[in-house]
């Protein structure tokens, strides 16, 4: 079945340095992905859009890219700060099944 | 905020109650979903609705029942629930199916 996979293990980093996330997909081809924020308690947040044709795009701090190769996105956040902590989710929407499918998200723990 | 509101924030509920969860939007957007959301899980896709139109999701329990009055409220009517239906009920939009989605803050759901 489709699937995406993002560490599950929290990733902890001093503030000032660059956060890189992984997500991984299987068994299908998106034609974009999508990176949200979630903080404890609330709905996740829409953060960037990525399509296929595109390698990298960039908002602010924020880098997303996107390899169909390795069947890989990245997200980075340059000069982190202690406000960045949160847990990040990845999703791609599938047309067939017609659904955003997520993954668990990965926390990002950024100390001053 | 992100122009999505639900409502209640917070609800602990009986076995045998019956209550509803509300979901407002004033983005304009055609497409409206409920998602479930449980610890260490990835965000559980429950129903969606586009321009007022539901899509059938047949793995969601018959105790969970979507209505779309018109295309800016959406509810979830709860029966008859169990413990394990316990989590964080959020409800999203977009301006169509698949394209980037705007959550609420989410129910947080006890069942005792």
């Amino acid at each position: 079945s489709q699937k995406i996979e993002q560490n599950s293990e929290a990733l902890n980093i001093q503030e000032g340095k660059t956060a890189t996330l992984t997500c991984n997909y299987t068994n299908y081809s998106p034609a974009y992905l999508q990176w949200y924020r979630q903080d404890p308690g609330r709905g996740p947040v829409f953060l960037l859009l990525i399509r296929e044709n595109e390698k990298e795009k960039r908002k602010e701090r924020l880098k997303v890219t996107f390899d169909t190769t390795l069947k890989q996105s990245l997200f980075h956040i340059t000069a982190s700060q202690p406000a960045d902590s949160a847990t990040y989710l990845c999703a791609f929407y599938h047309t067939g099944f017609q659904k955003l499918v997520f993954g668990t998200g990965t926390r990002l723990l950024v100390s001053p | 905020e992100t122009g999505v509101t639900q409502t209640p924030r917070h609800l602990v509920m009986g076995m045998t109650n019956k209550k509803s969860l509300k979901c407002e939007q004033h983005l304009g957007h055609n497409a409206m979903y409920w998602y479930k959301q449980s610890a260490k899980k990835p965000l559980e896709l429950m129903f969606v609705y586009s321009l007022e139109e539901r899509v059938e999701n047949n793995s969601v329990p018959s105790r969970f029942s979507p209505e779309c009055p018109n295309s800016s409220h959406l509810f979830l009517h709860l029966h008859t629930l169990q413990p394990e239906d316990s989590a964080l009920y959020l409800c999203a939009s977009s301006q169509e199916e698949g394209t980037e989605a705007f959550f609420g803050q989410g129910t947080r759901l006890t069942v005792v």
